[in-house]
């Protein structure tokens, strides 16, 4: 157990359709990133926050937006759904920016139907 | 973007031998990172390395930091079922103002035949 919680485990939503993804970092840890991972691209890196503020951006679309709460947990957004956007999305934390060793959770796996 | 060059995708190898996997990238790395995924379950941090050149192990898990900073590899010795699964390379590298990101490997499968 890395200590890192995601939920749901599992989302099944119809396309158009808007879900939030939920992320509780390790206990101590500042730092949330998002990762998206599909069977076709592997695990790519969407978007990082750090105390509650954004910090680096990756390939995450328009349609998708993040934040980190003040009890720093973290949601990802994702809107007007498409099949294509069915992968495993992981959450990691690490102490800070600086720590190279992120810690991951279990996954969200969304279907969009 | 970065693209990192992990080989082979794929390996079937019978229980007792020695695993080699490496990856490339055309871009430097000021960290590289091994992880290992199971089925359904997120990726756990196997080995970290921090400075060119650098040797690190982890029980039957050795690692090396390339001198170029361009390529790391892993290697298993005497692997064991237990060692199935998607084994991703991982390099970091600051994109500014304290921000940084891992730019994965496609992964190395690995299957272990009893």
């Amino acid at each position: 157990d890395s200590g890192v919680t995601q939920t749901p485990k599992h989302l099944i939503t119809a396309t158009g359709q808007r879900v939030t993804l939920r992320c509780s970092p390790r206990s101590g840890d500042l730092s949330v990133y998002w990762y998206q991972q599909s069977l076709d691209q592997g695990l790519q890196f969407l978007i990082q926050y750090y105390n509650g503020e954004e910090r680096a951006k990756g390939n995450i679309l328009e349609r998708f937006s993040a934040q980190q709460f003040p009890d720093l947990h973290s949601e990802l957004n994702l809107s007007s759904l498409e099949l294509g956007d069915s992968a495993l999305y992981f959450c990691a934390s690490s102490v800070d920016p600086g720590q190279a060793e992120a810690f991951f959770g279990q996954g969200t796996r969304l279907t969009v139907v | 973007g970065q693209q990192l060059n992990q080989s082979p995708q794929s390996m079937f190898i019978q229980e007792g031998e020695d695993v080699s996997m490496n990856c490339t990238s055309s871009s430097i790395f000021n960290t590289w990172l091994w992880y290992k995924q199971d089925p359904g379950e997120g990726p756990v941090l196997l080995i970290a390395l921090y400075k060119a050149g650098e040797l690190t192990s982890n029980g039957r898990l050795t690692a090396q930091f390339g001198i170029t900073r361009k390529d790391s590899f892993l290697n298993i010795s005497a692997s064991i079922p237990s060692d199935v699964g998607i084994y991703f390379c991982a390099g970091r590298m600051s994109s500014g103002a304290g921000s940084y990101q891992l730019t994965f490997g496609k992964g190395t499968k690995l299957s272990v035949i009893p």
